[in-house]
């Protein structure tokens, strides 16, 4: 069974700071993806930053980049110089690539506060 | 490039009812899948859509049923509502055929069972 788990239900950072968000992940699936998601409280869920299992390097986008270590199967999502409007849910998830169901499997979330 | 669109916005049903969701997918996309997120909790995987055929289902029960449309714009549809099917409804478009078949998602409906 594939499960992802974000320990921290909330985090704060203070303006301009860089914050880390846990990921741990477990499945028997040797190919898989995983994805960071971040979801205001309007609802729509934004598509943040992907980490190919086999990749050698560690994704980066922007602001964002992923701490990914294989072996200990965690991908925390790093957020530098953070931002008043970074202050959202955050996902972590994860699809499985031996399937083509494209099923992604989510976290339970953690919420960020951006203190001004 | 015009996102995923969900319609409608907020929609209030009684227990018993039925209801239907419906969903555009991002230009480009042939892929549609479902997911129920409850308040507090993360997304739950309903369905997938490919070719207008399902690919894939969570663990729902058959009253969740979908279709797939020749424009890849999808429905959900839910007959006998129960109260715990209060949730937001998320439908997230894909490509299969890029490198990562990210997923992208649309606003949501969000449905509450009176």
């Amino acid at each position: 069974a594939q499960k992802i788990t974000q320990t921290q239900p909330g985090m704060f950072v203070q303006e301009k700071e860089a914050v880390t968000l846990d990921c741990t992940y477990d499945t028997s699936d040797p190919s898989y993806g995983l994805f960071w998601y971040k979801q205001p409280s309007s609802g729509e869920m934004i598509f943040l930053i992907y980490q190919g299992s086999y990749d050698q390097q560690n994704a980066t986008e922007g602001r964002y980049s992923l701490n990914f270590q294989k072996a200990r199967k965690s991908a925390n999502l790093v957020i530098s110089a953070s931002q008043l409007g970074d202050s959202a849910m955050y996902f972590c998830a994860m699809r499985g690539l031996s399937s083509n169901t494209g099923k992604l499997i989510f976290g339970q979330g953690t919420t960020l506060q951006v203190k001004p | 490039e015009t996102g995923v669109t969900q319609s409608p916005t907020h929609l209030i049903k009684t227990r018993g009812q039925q209801v239907t969701l419906r969903c555009s997918s991002q230009s480009g996309h042939n892929t549609v899948s479902w997911y129920q997120q409850a308040l507090g909790q993360g997304p739950q995987f309903i369905f997938q859509y490919y070719r207008e055929e399902e690919n894939g289902r969570g663990n729902f029960p058959p009253r969740f049923s979908g279709l797939q449309f020749p424009n890849y714009s999808s429905e959900l549809n839910v007959n006998a509502l129960e109260l715990d099917d209060s949730a937001l409804y998320l439908c997230a478009s894909s490509d299969p055929g890029t490198s990562t078949d990210t997923q992208y998602f649309g606003p949501g409906t969000r449905l509450t069972v009176l």
